[in-house]
């Protein structure tokens, strides 16, 4: 069964202090991990999807790496509009295509940014 | 036009009522999902519509009901519905390439079952 482990839960930090969210993950055979953020009362925004191990991407003050085990989403100077949920996802390769598009979501990472 | 949009934002229902949740995105995509997300939760998967076919129900009880009319639409029709239903449904979809490809989910239905 495919998981996804989240962590930090929650991660408080003030503006400018950079820090790191993981996102661990155990699949039968990847087909892409996904990053999105959450405001409350919103769906989900896509933020990143990472094919395979070693690739980078990066959006303003984001970038995301992958491993073969785990993401992780950098946050460089954070601002107080970064506040949300980040979310991580994988989608799976499966045969025969009964799971062609499920991804599989983590718990969530809850960041606060103080100004 | 990137969104996809999803009618109505809150509805609040009573445990008779029969409702149905809208969902229409004009970006091409050939593959649909239905989520519900509790507080505090991730999403969880609900349906996936592929080429207007039902590819996946994760064993959702049968008082939730998908249609996908034409490759844009996909409605969630409720019947006798429960209050654990209670939730924040969302839309979301996606081109079915081989390789993973980003969601674009919708901002949700507040669903209230009282």
């Amino acid at each position: 069964e495919d998981q996804v482990t989240q962590s930090p839960e929650a991660l408080r930090l003030q503006e400018g202090e950079s820090s790191s969210l993981n996102c661990s993950y155990t699949v039968s055979g990847l087909r892409g991990l996904f990053w999105y953020r959450q405001d409350p009362g919103k769906g989900p925004e896509f933020l990143f999807t990472l094919y395979s191990a070693g690739e980078e991407k990066e959006k303003e003050r984001l970038k995301a790496t992958l491993t073969k085990k785990e993401s992780f989403l950098h946050i460089t100077a954070p601002k107080p509009e970064d506040s949300a949920t980040y979310l991580c996802a994988v989608q799976a390769v499966k045969f025969g295509g009964t799971s062609y598009g499920k991804l599989t979501f983590g718990q969530g990472t809850i960041l606060t940014v103080h100004p | 036009d990137t969104e996809v949009t999803q009618t109505p934002k809150h509805l609040v229902m009573g445990m008779t009522n029969k409702k149905s949740l809208k969902c229409e995105q004009h970006m091409g995509h050939r593959a649909m999902y239905w989520y519900k997300q509790k507080a505090k939760k991730p999403p969880e998967l609900m349906f996936v519509y592929s080429y207007e076919k039902l590819s996946i129900n994760e064993s959702v009880p049968s008082r939730f009901s998908p249609e996908c009319p034409n490759s844009s639409l996909l409605n969630l029709h409720l019947h006798a519905l429960q209050p654990e239903d209670s939730a924040l449904y969302l839309c979301a979809s996606s081109q079915p390439i081989i390789r993973g490809y980003g969601y674009t989910f919708g901002s949700g239905t507040r669903l209230t079952v009282v």
